[in-house]
């Protein structure tokens, strides 16, 4: 089985700051990793993945991601901070195996709250 | 171009009925999957088709729920003899062929009373 958590339910920074939201996962076989966003009354939007090759991945909107294979890693981070920000941020692992199929397995998501 | 789209945007029904909620997936997207979302949680896997077939429903809950997908695009979920513990915001996703990247709609948030 596979499962995400995000140990943190709220993320407080302000504007200008770094900003860093965790997640660990536990998948059969390499992992696929994604990184969405949801903003109040719209959809979940993708911001990044890691499928393969370089640790660091950078995404959407100034965002980046840290895949960490021996500590089971894949924290969201952002140099500087900005209020847009603010939002549900949503880690999710899917198995690598074909076997496992498409289906996302989510974190229970992390509120960013950014300060001006 | 257009995006996922969810029909309705929300529903209030009554304990015991039945109920219908509708996707219509990016065009030409050939995946398509349906989460739960409770309150303060994460998305919660349902269902995914590849074209008209179901290719996983293992996180359908209970036999009162029911996905089709007749013509491999417009979905639909059905909630059967629906419980207060259904409700929650039911996402779609589409994915195009060759690729795992979700696409999500804006959801249906269900509320049954």
């Amino acid at each position: 089985a596979q499962s995400v958590a995000q140990p943190e339910d709220q993320v407080n920074v302000a504007e200008g700051n770094p900003l860093t939201v965790k997640c660990t996962y536990s998948v059969s076989g390499n992992p696929y990793l994604f990184w969405y966003v949801q903003y109040p009354n719209r959809g979940l939007q993708f911001l990044l993945k890691y499928i393969t090759g370089d640790n660091l991945v950078k995404g959407s909107y100034g965002f980046e991601a840290e895949f960490n294979k021996s500590q089971t890693s894949f924290h969201l981070k952002k140099p500087s901070a900005l209020v847009s920000d603010s939002a549900l941020y949503f880690c999710a692992v899917r198995g690598g195996f074909k076997a496992a199929g498409n289906k996302l397995t989510f974190g229970g998501g992390t509120r960013v709250l950014v300060k001006p | 171009g257009a995006g996922v789209s969810q029909t309705p945007s929300n529903k209030v029904t009554e304990k015991g009925k039945y109920v219908e909620l509708r996707c219509d997936p990016i065009s030409g997207h050939t995946a398509l999957y349906w989460y739960r979302q409770s309150l303060g949680q994460g998305p919660e896997f349902l269902i995914y088709f590849q074209g008209t077939g179901a290719a996983d429903d293992s996180g359908l809950p209970n036999d009162r729920f029911f996905a089709v997908r007749p013509e491999g695009s417009v979905s639909t979920l059905k909630i059967q003899r629906t419980e207060r513990g259904d409700s929650a915001v039911y996402l779609c996703a589409s994915s195009p062929a060759g690729t795992d990247l979700q696409y999500f709609g804006p959801g249906t948030r269900l509320t049954v009373t």
